[in-house]
Order: structure tokens, then C-alpha cells, then sequence
């Protein structure tokens, strides 16, 4: 299986920063890559697919980049809603397996 | 706009079964793939199975195999994961999502995602 490890496991920012949240895979995944944004009591929510590409819908400020078996979700001009978990998720070949999840607050 | 909805939860005996069904609508349902994810108490997620879209292939985790059962049926436009044997470890929320990519075989990302159903397995 492919062991998705995901860092830093806990965040603290201000409204206006920026963060990034690193997932290393432990074997190439060929930008196999999402990322999920989840509030507590709610579902996950899609945020990024294909390591780059946005979600409709999704806010501008939220990027992703990466290759191989590094990838980041950069979050820009941090707002108040953006105080979550994320999780990534590499989809490159079954099992599908879930990094375990960076929980970000704001300050 | 796409919508899932879980149903058929609770609490569950140890050793004893239980039905999930996830109603779709909002989208062609017999186009995508389609998949459980499930999430225990505080914890992190964890993929669960995956069907075709057309329903020919399926695709579990080694934890679940010869246990749980996905199934769909897209003339009601709705998925299935038929449970067995349920252990303590499988107390969890189950999710039903849809997958990215319409047509595939291919492990996808999970696009939608239902509100969730809880399963507690206790005696």
C-alpha cells in the first residue's frame, strides 16, 4: 500500500497568512494527489484534484502543487473559515490511502 | 446539484450485519464510479470499497474483503454496502461518495460526498 504521510499534523496562523501542508507519498503517485478541507460535524469537502487543479467553487486563495512523491496545499490571505482539517488522498492505485490530516486553526 | 444520501445506520451487535444504501441525484449516476469512506470517532479517513460505474468491477480494502459487499443499482440510482461479520473496528461514519472521472476503471478522487451515516458496532 501506499503510505501517505502528512505534515505538520497541527497549524496555527493569523487571518492573512500564508500556510502550506506537505503529503509525502512513499512511492511515486504521478500527481494522483487531492486535497480535502473537513469542519467538525461536516463532511469532507473537495479542494484540489490531480495535485493542481481547483474544485469549482472553490476559493482562488487555495492552491496545489507537486510531483512524484511531494505535493503541498498552499492557502493564501488566510480568512476565518478556513479553520479546518485537511486531508489528502492519493489516488493513484487501490488502496486508496488518506494522509493523516493537518488540523489548522486561526488565531 | 448533486446530492447523496446515506441511510440505514446505528447500533449493531458484534458478528451481526447491516445495510447501507446512499440515495443519488443531481447527476447521471450510471456514469460514475462510486465509493465508501468511512471516518471512526476522532479519527482519520479510510477508503473502504469502490464500484464501476457500470457496476462490473469492484474493489475493497484486504480489512473488509469477504465481509462487506458494494453493490449499485442505477436504475434507482442508488449504492449499497452490504456488511457481515461486523467487528468493533468498524465503528465508524460511513460516507457514499461519487468519483471524479465519469467513464473509468481508474482509482479516482472522491468528487461529492454524502453527510454521512453512523455505525456503531457494540454489544
Amino acid at each position: 500500500d501506499i503510505q501517505m504521510t502528512q505534515s505538520p499534523a497541527s497549524l496555527s496562523a493569523s487571518l492573512g497568512e500564508t500556510v502550506s501542508i506537505e503529503c509525502l507519498a512513499s512511492e511515486d503517485i504521478y500527481n494522483n494527489l487531492a486535497w480535502y478541507q473537513q469542519k467538525p460535524g461536516k463532511s469532507p469537502q473537495l479542494l484540489i484534484y490531480y495535485a493542481s487543479s481547483l474544485q469549482d467553487g472553490v476559493p482562488s486563495r487555495f492552491s496545489g502543487s507537486g510531483s512524484g512523491t511531494q505535493y503541498s496545499l498552499k492557502i493564501n490571505s488566510l480568512e476565518s473559515e478556513d479553520a479546518a482539517t485537511y486531508f489528502c488522498l492519493q489516488d493513484s492505485e487501490y488502496p486508496n490511502t488518506f494522509g493523516a490530516g493537518t488540523k489548522l486553526e486561526l488565531k | 446539484e448533486v446530492q447523496l444520501v446515506e441511510s440505514g445506520g446505528g447500533l449493531v451487535q458484534p458478528g451481526r450485519s447491516m445495510k447501507l444504501s446512499c440515495a443519488a441525484s443531481g447527476f447521471t449516476f450510471s456514469n460514475y464510479g462510486m465509493a465508501w469512506v468511512r471516518q471512526a470517532p476522532t479519527k482519520g479517513l479510510e477508503w473502504v470499497a469502490t464500484i464501476s460505474y457500470d457496476g462490473s468491477s469492484t474493489y475493497y480494502r484486504d480489512s473488509v474483503k469477504g465481509r462487506f459487499t458494494i453493490s449499485r443499482d442505477n436504475a434507482k440510482s442508488t449504492l449499497y454496502l452490504q456488511m457481515n461479520s461486523l467487528r468493533s473496528e468498524d465503528t465508524a461514519t460511513y460516507y457514499c461518495t461519487r468519483e471524479g472521472f465519469i467513464h473509468t476503471m481508474a482509482p479516482s478522487w472522491f468528487a461529492y460526498w454524502g453527510q454521512g451515516t453512523l455505525v456503531t458496532v457494540s454489544s
